[in-house]
């Protein structure tokens, strides 16, 4: 079936350096990617849609200059957390729609991000 | 947008009862209706799915009933084992789409 490769699937930074997010996906293309973070004991709460090609769209209340996305191919979407603060801290996890032979939504295996 | 209710925020139920949660959805255009399970720290897992052309879905001890007029629709677990604990997540949309998680039920199923 479709695999998102999504790493790393932990880190921890510190205050004020930038963390790099990867998804992959590996046996189909992905025109497009959700990227979701979910805080603990929270629900999945959308941040942005990257789209290959084109700029990402982001939800409202969502910083784009502090949450950099790229879709730099059709097997490859980023998400950059830049000057990382500890309210940062949260659990990070993209998803690539439906499309072509893929049946609904897969999902990558999350990032755990903790900021000190 | 689409507004998403989901309800009991958490379930606790003797095992080999059965569990129904239910998520109400506000826009009339989404046309697929999901349920995650999540474990602590995984990617949520789809359990079962529905479009809207179907009323009701079933896969062994797990289904899915929607009413699409009163836009609503229910995750029912039977027989329900220790495994089965976890949360639960709605996620309607318009396939293709965003997802849109409901705000997640804890269900607990006690030995």
């Amino acid at each position: 079936g479709a695999v998102v490769s999504q790493h790393p699937s932990r880190v921890i930074c510190k205050s004020g350096t930038s963390v790099k997010i990867e998804c992959r996906s590996l046996d189909f293309q992905a025109t497009t990617m959700f990227w979701y973070r979910q805080f603990p004991k929270k629900s999945l709460m959308l941040m942005a849609t990257s789209n290959e090609g084109s700029k990402a769209t982001y939800e409202q209340g969502v910083e784009k200059d502090k949450f950099l996305i790229n879709h730099a191919s059709l097997t490859l979407s980023t998400l950059t957390v830049t000057s990382a603060h500890p309210e940062d801290s949260s659990f990070y996890i993209c998803s690539a729609p439906p499309g072509g032979r893929v049946y609904g939504y897969t999902f990558g295996s999350g990032t755990r991000l903790t900021v000190v | 947008g689409e507004n998403v209710e989901q309800h009991p925020s958490t379930l606790s139920v003797q095992e080999g009862d059965s569990a129904v949660i239910k998520c109400t959805y506000s826009d009339s255009a989404s046309n697929y209706f999901p349920w995650y399970k999540q474990e602590l720290g995984k990617r949520p897992q789809l359990i079962i799915d529905i479009r809207s052309n179907v009323g009701e879905k079933k896969d062994q001890r797990i289904a899915v009933t929607l009413n699409k007029t009163a836009k609503h629709f229910s995750l029912h677990i039977t027989e329900t084992q220790p495994e089965d604990s976890a949360v639960y997540f709605c996620a309607p949309s318009l396939y293709g789409n965003k997802l849109v998680f409901g705000a997640g039920t804890i269900l607990r199923v006690k030995s």
